[in-house]
């Protein structure tokens, strides 16, 4: 199975700030890769797919990028509403694994 | 517009089985692939397997061959999974979400599988 490791674990930044969240897979997933957020209570959402796609009504300050074994999720002008777990999930090879994900929480 | 409606909250005894199910609306249920995945509360995501309704093929993550069993019901557009021999580590939220067709375009609101005597 391909392991994602996520980091950090946890993240706190201020409003308006730029934070970046690290994804390394254990082979090359040729940019087979996935972000989600999930609030609080809720199921995830689906942010980036493909490594730098953005999905349909997800707000351009989210941005993907990366490739080989090595990917990351970048959140622009921070905001209150980006409170929330974020995992990565590769699609490259069954089974699918998901990072251990990143809480976000604002300072 | 697409949704993924999960049924309510179970509460199983060891040794039982619960049949979860899923009903999709706003699109072609046989055209894309559901995919199921397991959450413990606040624990990270595990990708459990999928079902894909126009054929009604599967495929199970090792994990949970033998625990997890996905049917679909193209005349309902409902995706089912079959969660047996329950043991308390089996005690999760679970998710089932549209494939498009390998990332998850959308998900349903999740059900919650308490395991306990």
């Amino acid at each position: 199975d391909i392991q994602m490791t996520q980091s950090p674990a946890s993240l706190s930044a201020s409003l308006g700030e730029t934070v970046t969240i690290e994804c390394r897979a254990s082979e090359d997933i040729y940019s087979n890769l996935a972000w989600y957020q999930q609030k609080p209570g809720n199921s995830p959402q689906l942010l980036i797919y493909d490594a730098n796609s953005l999905a349909d009504g997800v707000p351009s300050r989210f941005s993907g990028s990366g490739s080989g074994t090595q990917y990351s999720l970048k959140i622009n002008s921070l905001q209150s509403e980006d409170v929330a777990s974020y995992f990565c999930q590769q699609y490259n090879n069954y089974p699918f694994t998901f990072g251990s994900g990143t809480k976000l929480e604002i300072k | 517009q697409v949704q993924l409606q999960q049924s309510g909250a179970e509460l199983a005894k060891p040794g039982t089985s619960v049949k979860l199910s899923c009903k999709a609306s706003g699109y072609t249920f046989t055209s894309y692939y559901i995919y199921w995945v397991k959450q413990r509360p606040g624990q990270g995501l595990e990708w459990i397997g999928y079902i894909y309704p126009g054929n009604g093929g599967t495929y199970y993550s090792e994990k949970f061959k033998g625990k997890a069993t996905f049917t679909a019901d193209t005349s309902s557009s409902t995706a089912y999974m079959l969660l047996g021999s329950l043991t308390p580590e089996d005690s999760a939220y679970y998710f089932c979400a549209r494939g498009s067709p390998d990332y998850f375009d959308y998900w349903g609101q999740g059900v919650m599988v308490t395991v306990s005597s």
